[in-house]
């Protein structure tokens, strides 16, 4: 088993939809967790970042966060094209040789 | 600022050629790092550098060689070119808790 999965897409929705994208992993060790946008063919954008149980919310997107079943979730409400891109989830341990890792990443597509 | 520069853009090589992707940072941050990025892989650490004169070898280090000129560049070298070295690398920075500043990428094909 991969240490972080992310549901592999693509996705496609209508604008004005909720968006709900999705990551589990299986190191107790994360304790930070973070959401990356990447736009075509330009480098990954920090989003969102997070370090506790439960949600943090930022305008339209909510990262949520559950460490005991071990999932993070990004939600998007009312979805606009602008927001078409690859969404990567990250999550890193904590310590002297602390360590990131990415999911694969999912593409969403928001159709107007 | 620019942050995170990257050069080239986009190369071409055929097999066996060598050549050195450079990345320079304005942002005063101590670690960088170089990932390539390929479908359904996801972001692969290539090599990492904590500081100025120390380096690491990441996931996937094999082919490559790295060298942490000062603080503010970091250059990725490949030897000898093979096709499965096609990919997009990135260059980043770490600012800590988990924020990297990424530059815009070098799409590399190799022929």
């Amino acid at each position: 088993q991969k240490e972080v999965e992310q549901d592999p897409g693509p996705l496609s929705v209508p604008e004005g939809a909720i968006v709900s994208l999705n990551c589990t992993y299986s190191n107790s060790a994360f304790q930070y967790f973070m959401w990356y946008r990447q736009y075509s063919r330009k480098g990954p954008e920090l989003l969102m970042y997070t370090y506790s149980s439960g949600n943090k919310e930022d305008g339209r997107f909510t990262a949520q966060v559950d460490k005991s079943s071990k999932y993070i979730s990004l939600f998007i409400r009312d979805s606009q094209p602008s927001d078409s891109a690859t969404y990567l989830c990250a999550m890193r341990t904590t310590g002297a040789n602390s360590k990131l890792t990415f999911g694969k990443g999912i593409t969403l597509s928001v159709r107007p | 600022n620019a942050g995170v520069t990257q050069t080239p853009k986009f190369q071409v090589l055929k097999t066996g050629q060598s050549m050195t992707l450079q990345c320079a940072q304005d942002m005063n941050h101590n670690s960088m790092y170089w990932y390539r990025q390929d479908p359904g892989m996801g972001l692969r650490l290539i090599y990492y550098s904590a500081s100025e004169g120390t380096t690491d070898k990441g996931e996937v280090p094999n082919g490559y060689n790295v060298s942490r000129l000062n603080k503010r560049e970091f250059s990725l070298r490949l030897e000898s070119a093979a096709p499965s070295q096609t990919s997009v690398y990135f260059c980043a920075t770490y600012r800590g808790i988990g924020e990297l500043f990424f530059g815009e990428g070098s799409r590399l094909t190799v022929l």
